[in-house]
């Protein structure tokens, strides 16, 4: 069965500070893995996606994640933390059964601390 | 602006009562879905389709249900048979196509519903 885990309900980090948001899975074959962002009473915006090439993948507002095939890990990071980066963080993997649906992991708030 | 529109952003629904949460793309996308989102769990999928006149259910359906009668719109229903329907609704829609053109969702803004 395919799942993905993010195993911190929230992370706290300073203003300015690299954060980190973990995300490990569990798929049969190739993974294709996702991470969406979330604001309050908002619907969830695609920061960036990894299906083949490169394990640093660069996204939306200087975000970047990185596959790790052997720990089945593709955290969220970057490298200098704004407060307006507080939010919610989803991330996500394909089902591999011939449509476009995603499994989506628990969420993970992070609050940047000015 | 391409999109996606969801109405009404809140909805209150009495006890027995049925409620049609709204869903319209002008994306042209195929595909479209409906999640529920609540505290602590995630989005966990109602339904999808992936095609006109075409509809599966997803993980949590009991309770609800769904008509794909145009590309562009994916009405859900919540009916009385739900017993627990407070959450927040959230639509996507997706592009077809191989995995090498999976640009992922886009999703609506969202509606709130609350049983009263």
């Amino acid at each position: 069965a395919q799942s993905v885990a993010q195993p911190e309900d929230q992370v706290n980090v300073a203003e300015g500070n690299p954060l980190t948001v973990k995300c490990t899975y569990s798929v049969s074959g190739n993974p294709y893995l996702f991470w969406y962002v979330q604001y309050p009473n908002r619907g969830l915006q695609f920061l960036l996606k990894y299906i083949t090439g490169d394990n640093l993948v660069k996204g939306s507002y200087g975000f970047e994640a990185e596959f790790n095939k052997s720990q089945t890990s593709f955290h969220l990071k970057k490298p200098s933390a704004l407060v307006s980066d507080s939010a919610l963080y989803f991330c996500a993997v394909r089902r591999l059964s011939g449509t476009y649906k995603y499994i989506f992991g628990t969420g993970t708030r992070l609050k940047v601390l000015a | 602006d391409g999109g996606i529109t969801q109405s009404p952003k809140y909805l209150f629904r009495k006890e027995g009562q049925n409620v049609t949460l709204s869903c319209e793309q002008n994306l042209n996308h195929d595909a479209m879905y409906w999640y529920r989102q609540d505290p602590g769990q995630g989005l966990r999928l109602i339904y999808y389709s992936q095609i006109v006149n075409d509809f599966q259910k997803g993980d949590i359906a009991e309770g609800y249900s769904v008509s794909r009668e145009k590309k562009e719109s994916f009405p859900l229903t919540v009916t009385s048979a739900q017993k627990n329907p407070t959450a927040f609704y959230l639509c996507a829609s997706s592009i077809g196509g191989g995995p090498l053109s999976d640009y992922g969702y886009t999703f609506g803004s969202g509606t709130r519903l609350t049983v009263v």
